[in-house]
This record gives C-alpha cells, sequence and structure tokens, in this order.
C-alpha cells in the first residue's frame, strides 16, 4: 500500500531533551515536507525537500533540523525541544511538479513539558 | 507571497441539506488548489484539485468545488451532505509561478452535518 509512515504517533517529552520523529514513504516521491498543524493556524510548513541531500526552510523553521540522506526518509529532528513546539506533526510527500498534491503520514503529536 | 483564507472556523448543515465551505486565495501568478479533508485522529486526506480547464472540479465522495478566477475563490460543495462528512476541512493554494513547491494551507473549517 502506497502511504507516509511516521513514527511515533504519540509523543511526551521534557525541554531540552533531543528526539527524533522518523518519516519515510514508499512512492519514490521527489518531494517530502514537515508541517506543524496548531488550532486556528491550520498547517505551516517547517522544512522541505525537492531530492537527496536538498532541503530548504519553510515558514517555521527556528528549533527544527532535517535531513535527506536517502529519497524514502526524511526524519524530522528537535535538538532542544521547547514547550511551543507542543504541537500535531505531519509529514507529507509528493511527486515533482506543482500540480501534485500531498500524501500526509497519520501525525504525530508531540507535547514537551 | 501565497495566501489562503477561511472565513468560517465552523459550518453547520442539517443532513440531506447542501453544503458550502469557503475559500478564497491569494497568488502572484496562477493558482493550483487543493481541498484536503481531515477526520479525528487522521492525517489529511486528498479531496480535489485544480490545476486547470474546467473551473467546476468532482472530487471524493461527492465533493466538488468550483475556481473562480475573478473573485478568487475556490468553495467546497456537495449537493446533499452526510452525517459521515463531519470533519475539518482545509483549502490549500500553491502559486506556480513560485519556486518553493510549498502548499499553503488555510486555517480549517469544521464541518458539522447534524442528523
Amino acid at each position: 500500500e502506497a502511504q507516509v509512515t511516521q513514527n511515533p504517533r504519540y509523543l511526551i517529552t521534557v525541554t531540552g531533551k533531543k528526539l527524533t520523529v522518523t518519516c519515510s514513504q514508499n512512492m519514490n516521491h521527489e518531494y517530502m515536507s514537515w508541517y506543524r498543524q496548531d488550532p486556528g493556524l491550520g498547517l505551516r510548513q517547517i522544512y522541505y525537500s525537492m531530492n537527496v541531500e536538498v532541503t530548504d526552510k519553510g515558514d517555521v523553521p527556528e528549533g527544527y533540523k532535517v535531513s535527506r540522506k536517502e529519497k524514502r526518509n526524511f526524519p524530522l529532528i528537535l535538538e532542544s525541544p521547547s514547550p511551543n513546539q507542543t504541537s500535531l506533526y505531519f509529514c507529507a510527500s509528493s511527486l515533482a511538479g506543482e500540480k501534485y498534491g500531498y500524501t500526509f503520514g497519520s501525525g504525530t503529536r508531540l507535547t514537551v513539558v | 507571497a501565497q495566501s489562503v483564507a477561511q472565513p468560517e472556523d465552523q459550518v453547520n448543515v442539517a443532513e440531506g441539506n447542501p453544503l458550502t465551505v469557503k475559500c478564497t486565495y491569494s497568488v502572484s501568478g496562477n493558482p493550483y488548489l487543493f481541498w484536503y479533508v481531515q477526520y479525528p485522529n487522521r492525517g489529511l486526506q486528498f479531496l480535489l484539485k485544480y490545476i486547470t480547464g474546467d473551473n467546476l472540479v468532482k472530487g471524493s465522495y461527492g465533493f466538488e468545488a468550483e475556481f473562480n478566477k475573478s473573485q478568487t475563490s475556490f468553495h467546497l460543495k456537495k449537493p446533499s451532505a452526510l452525517v459521515s462528512d463531519s470533519a475539518l476541512y482545509f483549502c490549500a493554494v500553491r502559486d506556480i509561478w513560485t519556486g518553493r513547491r510549498a502548499l499553503t494551507f488555510g486555517s480549517g473549517t469544521r464541518l458539522q452535518v447534524q442528523p
């Protein structure tokens, strides 16, 4: 089944403790992206990647890192999480080309205390 | 810059009645427009998109949307609502003239269909 897989689904952590949220897609998509969803704000893009070893900042990149060493994987790294990063995170992927929409993962609900 | 506005936080409609969820957009060039739906504890699911051609786009689950360039709108519609349509709906836009490839999402509209 074609899908985007995120892990974990739920995570509670403490301020300052480094964490990684994994994202993997099995559709050979070139484009991958991370969004966070907050009430009343919709989805805001954190980082995106056009292909392997090509990443760039989205609208809200502060406090996050990404890497794209393989085409299928696009992990999101929070080196020193803070409470304002408590949110619902989505990974998405798509084929190259502007006319394609995204396939989304099921989401990761992160709570930083 | 590209942006999307969904002016209604919530839309309430009775089952069997037609529904409309509003979306307006702003882009520098020409838009690609999308609607997604999110059910509780799930990721976003693609409903439909406008790329070019016919202004009336038909999508999944009986939904359709009308692209109106003069009003910069892309409202989502369904002739007869079902209780199972109750969910959070997001409109999104991509400006084909920018290099960033990002979809910009609206803040979402919660659709509540009453039995």
